[in-house]
């Protein structure tokens, strides 16, 4: 199993600033992924994170509103940029439970509330 | 345009009992369905997969039926306990997509009564 750890657990931002959200895994692993869980929505991915590379958006999500860092296996970061009270959201780090299966580990969560 | 589709949004059960919850898909393509299981505060947890070339699978007091031809799926817990009340998120893939890529539902929520 992988631990995923993200921060922070929660954060209230006004709208116009930008917030970074950790991801720390306690393995090494090739792809992370950043999933989005807006209220009352499905999880929705944002993009896949591999080192080394830039970042795969999915249609819908841009670099510029949500860039990402993938400095090294075993972290990565996603900043909400110019943020909205539409960017209120559970944000979710993942990784591979095992290759090409779809079987994910997930963090807990980072629940930001744009006021 | 939501290709996995999870109606009746929660889902009340004794313990005991069996819970059911279903799920719908609308792309044919698709060829692996999951299921999740997710607590307050905590991140999703993979519970159950099947493949398309299986109409059922099953692990423990989980059991996934998959009806292809009317893209249907299912998730049967049987007999259901307290610790089971948590969000359930039924997920679907095509493996040419890379199985990493994955369609979810919105969720149903399952309330186990002691």
């Amino acid at each position: 199993s992988a631990v995923i750890s993200q921060k922070p657990s929660r954060d209230i931002c006004q709208r116009g600033t930008s917030l970074t959200i950790q991801c720390q895994v306690d393995s090494q692993v090739t792809m992370m992924f950043w999933y989005r869980q807006q209220p009352g929505q499905s999880l929705t991915l944002i993009a896949t994170a591999n080192q080394g590379s830039e970042a795969t958006y999915e249609s819908g999500f841009v670099i510029d509103k949500f860039p990402i860092s993938r400095p090294n296996l075993t972290f990565s970061t996603l900043t909400v940029s110019n943020m909205s009270p539409e960017d209120s959201s559970i944000y979710l780090c993942s990784v591979e439970r095992s290759i090409n299966t779809g079987e994910l580990f997930f963090g807990e969560g980072s629940r930001l509330t744009v006021l | 345009d939501q290709q996995v589709k999870q109606n009746s949004p929660s889902l009340s059960v004794q313990e005991g009992r069996i819970s059911i919850l279903n799920c719908d898909y609308t792309n044919s393509m698709f060829d692996y369905f999951l299921w999740y299981k997710k607590y307050p505060a905590e991140g999703p947890t993979f519970l159950i997969s099947i493949s398309s070339i299986k109409d059922k699978n099953e692990d423990g007091r989980f059991t996934v039926f998959l009806n292809k031809s009317a893209k249907h799926l299912s998730l049967h817990i049987v007999p259901s306990q307290p610790g089971d009340s948590a969000v359930y998120f039924c997920a679907a893939s095509k493996e040419r997509d890379g199985n990493n890529r994955l369609a979810f539902g919105k969720g149903n929520q399952v309330v186990v009564i002691p």
